[in-house]
């Protein structure tokens, strides 16, 4: 499979403990995205990568979320402490290198569900 | 600040009907603008995308969407739908930035 994988699909934790959520996007891809999304709702920007560098980073990404791509590759978020607001959909997405935005591919995501 | 509407929550049609979906966006610059669709319990997929040029886009499946910058619209159309159309059906911005602007999605239920 060439697209976007994303592991583990669902998560279930307790509310207070750590999870740790993981994105390979497709080989050629330098671009890397994360995405919320919620019931009744569209997916939320979260964060965005080129190669290692974080260069965007919405709100929504409190103190309790960090993301990483340590070598240009594979990207994972953490959420420290998980509150039941942090159930939602976990969407990773990638795009080629490009000079303009040409749209990208998603994964199928992580299904967080904090208890 | 940039915006995506999507008016229409949830729509149920029989099959072989015609199909609209309202996007609306808000944006004074140019845009981008794309139709992704989620299947149930599948990822979501790339229907059809405007960069620029003929502002209607033909897409994948028989969809079909017209830019009409006048009206700040996107609107998503199929001539005849099928069950399989049933899906929730999300339009997108891009508005200058690396991100994408989502609306808050439409769920299409097809009656056999």
């Amino acid at each position: 499979d060439t697209g976007v994988s994303q592991d583990p699909r669902h998560k279930i934790t307790k509310r207070g403990q750590n999870v740790t959520f993981r994105c390979d996007p497709i080989s050629e891809h330098n671009r890397l995205y994360w995405y919320r999304q919620t019931l009744g709702q569209g997916p939320e920007f979260l964060t965005y990568f080129q190669n290692e560098a974080q260069l965007e980073k919405s709100r929504l990404l409190s103190d309790r979320f960090s993301a990483e791509r340590p070598k240009g590759s594979f990207s994972t978020l953490e959420i420290q402490r998980t509150e039941q607001g942090d159930s939602a959909m976990y969407l990773c997405a990638s795009s080629p290198p490009s000079t303009g935005f040409y749209g990208y591919t998603f994964g199928s995501g992580t299904r967080l569900t904090v208890v | 600040a940039q915006s995506v509407s999507q008016h229409n929550h949830h729509v149920i049609l029989s099959e072989a009907a015609s199909l609209e979906l309202g996007c609306n966006y808000s944006y004074g610059g140019t845009v981008n603008l794309f139709w992704y669709v989620q299947y149930p319990g599948q990822h979501l997929q790339l229907l059809l995308k405007y960069f620029s040029g003929d502002p209607l886009v033909k897409g994948i499946k028989g969809f079909e969407a017209e830019f009409i910058k006048s009206k700040f619209s996107f609107n998503l159309r199929k001539p005849s739908v099928q069950w399989s159309d049933t899906a929730e059906y999300f339009c997108a911005g891009h508005f200058g930035n690396e991100k994408l602007t989502f609306g808050t999605g439409t769920r299409l239920t097809i009656i056999p």
